[in-house]
């Protein structure tokens, strides 16, 4: 099946500061999707993308599906400290709609 | 309108038994899926039923089974249970836009 490989594992960042992740799969997916899950629950959607090349932001967060449809990445500007845990993407595979997931990012904001 | 919910929150089991979890996706929602969650490797697709089928199967072996009822609730069950089934079961529902799928909270099984 499809490999998701996401980057980085973890980051270290400063509050106030920009964050940048990826996800790379081997083959195309159908749609992209961003979740954030905080320990102890389960992961929630942030940002849906449905075609090659588009743009969506929610509030901080934007995202973007990239024109190969292999690739996709997450940025989140200005952080703060409620933007700690774990980011996943996700993807759609256009031969049976299986959802899978990337292994996530981990995000530590210090004060 | 409600979440995705998941029951029990808890369960620690001992090995050789057998589990069986719940899942009621959000009103409306036909299709819902399973994952396995563990620190080291990530969200494991376990399978997908939509209107009680089995739609999509992940690479688990036969002990993980699972079915869907009339009303989109479905149940998860682990039989033999192993030490390494340790991990979050995670629920999730995808409705009429199949593109978007909601998680419940999960299940934390411990198996001792």
């Amino acid at each position: 099946g499809q490999q998701l490989n996401q980057s980085p594992q973890s980051m270290f960042i400063q509050e106030g500061e920009d964050v940048s992740m990826n996800c790379t799969s081997s083959s195309i997916f159908n749609t992209w999707l961003w979740y954030k899950q905080d320990p102890g629950e389960g992961p929630v959607l942030l940002i849906a993308l449905y075609k090659a090349g588009e743009l969506t932001s929610n509030g901080r967060l934007t995202a973007q599906f990239g024109i190969t449809r292999k690739d996709s990445f997450l940025n989140i500007s200005a952080s703060i400290p409620s933007d700690v845990g774990i980011y996943f993407c996700a993807g759609q595979e256009p031969r049976d709609d299986k959802i899978i997931f990337g292994k996530g990012t981990r995000l530590h904001i210090l004060p | 309108k409600a979440g995705v919910t998941q029951t029990p929150r808890y369960l620690i089991k001992t090995r050789g038994q057998q589990v069986t979890l719940s899942c009621s996706p959000i009103s409306g929602h036909r299709s819902v899926s399973w994952y396995q969650q563990t620190p080291g490797q990530g969200l494991q697709f376990l399978f997908e039923y939509f209107s009680e089928t089995q739609r999509n199967k992940g690479n688990f072996p036969g002990r993980f089974s699972g079915r869907q009822f009339s009303n989109s609730r479905s149940e998860m069950n682990v039989s033999t249970l192993e030490l390494g089934d340790s991990a979050l079961y995670l629920c999730a529902s995808r409705g009429t836009n199949y593109n978007e799928q909601f998680f419940g909270p999960g299940t934390r099984l411990t198996v001792l």
